[in-house]
């Protein structure tokens, strides 16, 4: 089965710089990815997603840029906010739609520094 | 207006005690997914229904069972809850679209305690 691998497990960042999120699958076969946002006591939301036949996708501060070859990719948030502190998954899914459920990272607990 | 609605959102169960867990949504999606969610892990798919067809994962335990009456509604009943059982459980569902856009969207979760 798939296999999701996410890097760093912490992240802190001051106000204002970049964070970079990287996660790497091992199934080729996979072709859908996303990205959820996950605050305390909350469910998963989903912020950004890819497919893989595009190869970087943006949406404001957010883009998420895909390396098929080498089976990774990574989030990218801009200008952070302290609103952005929250848990991040990456995920993967082996269906064009993941109407197969997806297989999860385990997670990137982004702290944001005033 | 949230759109995927999980109830409980808090459920202290005994050991060994019969529980369900409740799902509904308002989306009209054909597919809807359970996920086990462990103290700072990441969501693990349970099992999902694809229209009323039930697709278990491998490693799920014959101790968590799924229901879906209809579209709208999904639920998760667990046998006889142990103390490892105590997680967070996440109803997500999507359209499968075939190679459109099939967004999953989660519920806020139910918490379990096992007492």
């Amino acid at each position: 089965g798939e296999n999701v691998e996410q890097h760093p497990s912490t992240l802190s960042v001051q106000e204002g710089d970049s964070a970079v999120i990287k996660c790497t699958y091992s199934d080729s076969a996979s072709n859908y990815f996303p990205w959820y946002k996950q605050e305390l006591g909350k469910g998963p939301q989903l912020i950004i997603d890819i497919r893989s036949n595009v190869g970087e996708k943006k949406d404001q501060r957010i883009a998420v840029t895909l390396n098929k070859t080498a089976k990774h990719f990574s989030l990218h948030i801009t200008e952070t906010q302290p609103e952005d502190s929250a848990v991040y998954f990456c995920a993967a899914s082996i269906t064009g739609g993941g109407a197969d459920g997806l297989t999860f990272g385990k997670g990137t607990h982004l702290i944001i520094q005033p | 207006d949230a759109m995927v609605i999980q109830n409980p959102r808090y459920q202290v169960t005994q050991f060994g005690k019969p529980v369900t867990l409740s799902c509904s949504q308002t989306l009209n999606h054909n597919v809807m997914y359970w996920y086990q969610q462990k103290s700072s892990q990441a969501p693990k798919l349970l099992f999902h229904y694809y229209d009323k067809d039930f697709n278990n994962e491998a490693d799920t335990p014959d101790n968590f069972q799924s229901r879906r009456p209809n579209t709208s509604f999904c639920f998760l009943d667990i046998r006889s809850p142990g103390l490892g059982d105590a997680a967070m459980y996440l109803c997500a569902t999507s359209r499968d679209g075939g190679h459109s856009s099939v967004e999953a969207f989660f519920g806020q979760g139910t918490r379990l305690t096992v007492v």
